[in-house]
C-alpha cells in the first residue's frame, strides 16, 4: 500500500499564532486528500477535503479562514491553523486514497497524525 | 446522524479469546471498510467487504456484511495484546465519495 507522512507528529505554540501541518504522499500522487480532527477517545471528523490545483471543500461548521488548506502539487498538501487557540488543540490527521489497495475501491491511507497543543 | 455505529463502545478481553465488534449504518453503500488506531497514531486499513459479499478473511479477521440489516461484525480470533486498538467501520456510499466514519470501538486485551 502507499504511504503518507505527516509532519510535525507533535507541536506546542502559543496562543495567537499559526502552525503548519503537512501531509504528504510519498510513492504516490494524490489529487484529493482528506483533513480530519479527532477529540479524545472519538471518531474522526472531517474537516475539509484538499483538492489538487484547486480550492479545498470544507465541511459545514469549519471556519475557512481559521483552517487553511494548500494543496499545490500531486504530493502535498498543507493545514495552516491561524491564530490558535487553546480550543485549537487536537489531534490532526490527513488522509489520501489509496488506488492500489482493494480494485480501485475508496480506500484511504492516512498520515500518523498531529497533536497540536496550544498553551 | 453519522452513519457507521460501532458496539460496543469498548471491550476488554483477555489474550486468546475472540473479540467481536459490530457497526451499523443508515443508507446503502458500495462497500464497508474495517481501520484500526493505535493510541496517537493514524488510522490503517484492515478489510474491506463490497456490498455483494457476505463475508471475508484476512489471517485473524473475519468480517461479516448483512445488507438487509444494514449492519457489519468485525471477529479478531485468537486475539493478543498488540491487538489493543480503537477499532472504526467506515462506509462508503458511492464510488469517489468521502467515507464516513463510525465511532469506534476501543478494544483492550489483556496478556
Amino acid at each position: 500500500g502507499a504511504v503518507v507522512s505527516q509532519h510535525p507528529s507533535w507541536v506546542i505554540c502559543k496562543s495567537g499564532t499559526s502552525v503548519k501541518i503537512e501531509c504528504r504522499s510519498l510513492d504516490f500522487q494524490a489529487t484529493t486528500m482528506f483533513w480530519y480532527r479527532q477529540f479524545p477517545k472519538q471518531s474522526l471528523m472531517l474537516m475539509a477535503t484538499s483538492n489538487e490545483g484547486s480550492k479545498a471543500t470544507y465541511e459545514q461548521g469549519v471556519e475557512k479562514d481559521k483552517f487553511l488548506i494548500n494543496h499545490a502539487s500531486l504530493t502535498l498538501s498543507t493545514l495552516t491553523v491561524t491564530s490558535a487557540h487553546p480550543e485549537d488543540s487536537s489531534f490532526y490527521i490527513c488522509s489520501a486514497r489509496d488506488w492500489t489497495l482493494s480494485s480501485g475501491a475508496n480506500v484511504l491511507t492516512f498520515g500518523a497524525g498531529s497533536r497540536l497543543t496550544v498553551l | 446522524s453519522q452513519q457507521g455505529e460501532e458496539d460496543p463502545q469498548a471491550l476488554s478481553i483477555q489474550e486468546g479469546e475472540n473479540a467481536t465488534m459490530n457497526c451499523s449504518y443508515k443508507t446503502s453503500i458500495n462497500n464497508l471498510q474495517w481501520y484500526r488506531q493505535n493510541s496517537g497514531r493514524g488510522l490503517v486499513h484492515l478489510i474491506l467487504i463490497r456490498s455483494n459479499e457476505r463475508e471475508k478473511h484476512s489471517g485473524r479477521l473475519r468480517v461479516t456484511l448483512d445488507t438487509s440489516k444494514k449492519s457489519s461484525s468485525l471477529l479478531i480470533t485468537a486475539s493478543r495484546a498488540a491487538d489493543t486498538a480503537s477499532y472504526f467501520c467506515a462506509t462508503d456510499r458511492t464510488s469517489g465519495s468521502r467515507l464516513t466514519f463510525g465511532e469506534g470501538t476501543q478494544l483492550t486485551v489483556n496478556p
